[in-house]
This record gives C-alpha cells, sequence and structure tokens, in this order.
C-alpha cells in the first residue's frame, strides 16, 4: 500500500514566523514530489514541485526533499494570515509502475495568527 | 484565457439518478484526473485519461463512469451504484510524463438528496 502521511494539524504560528511543514512516504523509488495548498472550499492550487534532493526555493517558499529518508518538507518564510490553508502534499508512484498517479497525503491545516 | 473549467459549481442529485460533471481544459494537456475529495480524507483518484480514447481506473472507480472523446474534455458520470456520491468531485489535467505535474479546476460540490 503506497502511503503518504502528514501531521493533520492545525499547526499554529504567529504571523511573520517560519512555518514548517513535514510529509513522509513510503514509495523508495517514488520521483516527483509536489506541495499544493487548499484553501477551505475551494481547489487545490500547486505551490511547489520538486524531483532531486535538496532545497528548491521560490519566494518565501523552500521544499526540501531526502530521498534516502523519505520525507519531504515545505518551509515559508515570514508567515502571513492570507497563508493560512490546508497544505497537501503528493508524491508521484515510480516511472513505469502505476504510472499516471499522484498519492496525496490527507493535509496539514495551517493557521497563521496576527 | 487559458484554464480547467467545471460545471456545474453545485449539484443537487435525488437519489437513484445518473449525474454527468462536465471537465473542460484548454491548456493542450495530454492526461486528465478525476478525483473525489471527502471531509477528513486525502484526493482519491476516480479515473484517469493519458491520451484521447483511453482511459484507467483509478483507486476507486466503482459506480462512475468517463469518457475521453476529446482532448479538452473529459466527463465523469455518477451513477446509480454510487453508494455514497456525495463529496467534492475535483477535476486535474497535466503533460503526464515522469514529473506527472497535475492542475486543478475548481471542483462540483455534489450533494445526494
Amino acid at each position: 500500500q503506497k502511503e503518504v502521511e502528514q501531521n493533520s494539524g492545525p499547526l499554529s504560528v504567529p504571523e511573520g514566523a517560519i512555518a514548517s511543514l513535514n510529509c513522509t512516504y513510503s514509495d523508495r523509488g517514488s520521483q516527483s514530489f509536489f506541495w499544493y495548498r487548499q484553501y477551505s472550499g475551494k481547489s487545490p492550487e500547486l505551490i511547489m514541485s520538486i524531483y532531486s534532493n535538496g532545497d528548491k526555493e521560490d519566494g518565501r517558499f523552500t521544499a526540501q526533499l531526502n530521498k534516502a529518508s523519505q520525507y519531504v518538507s515545505l518551509l515559508i518564510r515570514d508567515s502571513q494570515p492570507s497563508d493560512s490553508a490546508t497544505y497537501l502534499c503528493a508524491v508521484n508512484l515510480r516511472h513505469g509502475g502505476s504510472q499516471g498517479n499522484l498519492i496525496f497525503g490527507k493535509g496539514t491545516k495551517l493557521s497563521v495568527k496576527p | 484565457d487559458g484554464g480547467i473549467t467545471q460545471s456545474p459549481k453545485y449539484l443537487f442529485r435525488k437519489e437513484g439518478q445518473n449525474v454527468t460533471l462536465s471537465c473542460e481544459q484548454n491548456l493542450n494537456h495530454d492526461a486528465m484526473y478525476w478525483y473525489r475529495q471527502d471531509p477528513g480524507q486525502g484526493l482519491r483518484l476516480i479515473y484517469y485519461s493519458q491520451i484521447v480514447n483511453d482511459f484507467q481506473k483509478g483507486d476507486i472507480a466503482e459506480g462512475y463512469s468517463v469518457s475521453r472523446e476529446k482532448k479538452e474534455s473529459f466527463p465523469l458520470t455518477v451513477t446509480s451504484a454510487q453508494k455514497n456520491p456525495t463529496a467534492f468531485y475535483l477535476c486535474a489535467s497535466g503533460y503526464g510524463g515522469a514529473h506527472n505535474e497535475q492542475f486543478f479546476g475548481p471542483g462540483t460540490r455534489l450533494t445526494v438528496l
């Protein structure tokens, strides 16, 4: 059973702080990793993609991937109340296996307090 | 204006009725997907299609059907055989391939009365 695990939260951080969201996955051969942001009642929005070990930065967002530990994280610097949302981690199963399937975690709810 | 559209936004169905949810994209994406989201659950894959006139079952295909007659369109029919159809239905599309980035439409919220 392919699994993606996230803490459900809620994770509460003060405005201006760094929010750290974590995700672990079970399929060692997974190739691609994604973070989606989902506001209440809305559809998920892709905010970060990462494919190789290390850090990838985009504005206030940094994704970190460690394939040996099967761990991917999202850091949000200078958190704003508008960042309050549920963050979904998604993992693409290894190429050539169940190609075409993203496996989603249940999401971590982030609350940024003014 | 490029994007993924879904209609209707809200849909109410009586028990025993079939309903069809629309999904259209003008992003020239090859692959299209249908997911279902329930409160407290992750997204679950219903069906996906990587090319016109071909589609595969996902993890929870029972009670659903799809077609892919055009690259731009991937409608989902929720049949009366689906035991618990009330959910938020999300269509996604992407170029497929090894990385498989997917982008979501706005969703359709289906309620069975």
